[in-house]
């Protein structure tokens, strides 16, 4: 399945709780991604990193936060501040700017 | 900021017959240009790529052209069949730039009509 795993793939939360999600990869990839889709819509790009200890808000970064203190590891919390966080999350990993690989996906259920 | 413009948001075809998907960017060092296919509740997956070196590229049943001077280019599937129904997504970004990020157009959904 590519190298790339995010656990679980289904997750549900009350309302006000933080939640982390996981993303793992063994491709030796330095660039790692995280996109939030909603149904029937695009790719919405929150958080990047292109290198360890180091990351960047991308279009929708309000309500998230992120890590990246491992090459291969890439989790992104989603925080009570996201007013809408139920959603289709995907994790990607990339040599930098060339093709991406995405994971399984995390089906995030808030109520 | 960098932006892809995708055409059209839904496509249906016949079997058999061709589809077309077109796609526009503003940043005019985009070097690398992915077309990705997700199905249902799946992830997404590269189906063909093109770099601004070349103008065109086939695999089998879908091709891609690129052209440089109108920032724009397109996906071809040709005797499309059932199992081609599914979203597509365009992409452009700097290539091998350290602070590169793809950016995706908004998606396609083809159809397939038996």
């Amino acid at each position: 399945d590519g190298g790339i795993t995010q656990s679980p793939k289904y997750l549900f939360r009350k309302e006000g709780q933080n939640v982390t999600l996981s993303c793992e990869q063994n491709l030796n990839h330095d660039a790692m991604y995280w996109y939030r889709q909603d149904p029937g819509q695009g790719l919405r790009l929150i958080y990047y990193s292109q290198i360890v200890n180091d990351f960047q808000k991308g279009d929708i970064a309000e309500g998230y936060s992120v890590s990246r203190e491992k090459k291969e590891s890439f989790p992104l919390t989603v925080t009570s501040a996201q007013k809408n966080p139920t959603a289709f999350y995907l994790c990607a990993s990339s040599i930098a700017g060339d093709e991406q690989y995405f994971g399984p996906g995390t089906r995030l259920t808030v109520t | 900021g960098e932006n892809v413009e995708q055409h059209p948001s839904t496509l249906s075809v016949q079997e058999g017959d061709s589809a077309v998907i077109k796609c526009t960017y503003s940043d005019s060092a985009s070097n690398y240009f992915p077309w990705y296919k997700q199905e249902l509740g799946k992830r997404p997956q590269l189906i063909i790529d093109i770099r601004s070196n070349v103008g065109e590229k086939k695999d089998q049943r879908i091709a891609v052209t690129l052209n440089k001077t109108a920032k724009h280019f397109s996906l071809h599937i040709t005797e499309t069949q059932p199992e081609d129904s599914a979203v597509y997504f365009c992409a452009a970004s700097l290539g091998y730039s350290s602070a590169s990020k793809i950016i995706f157009g908004s998606g396609t959904r083809l159809s397939i009509r038996p």
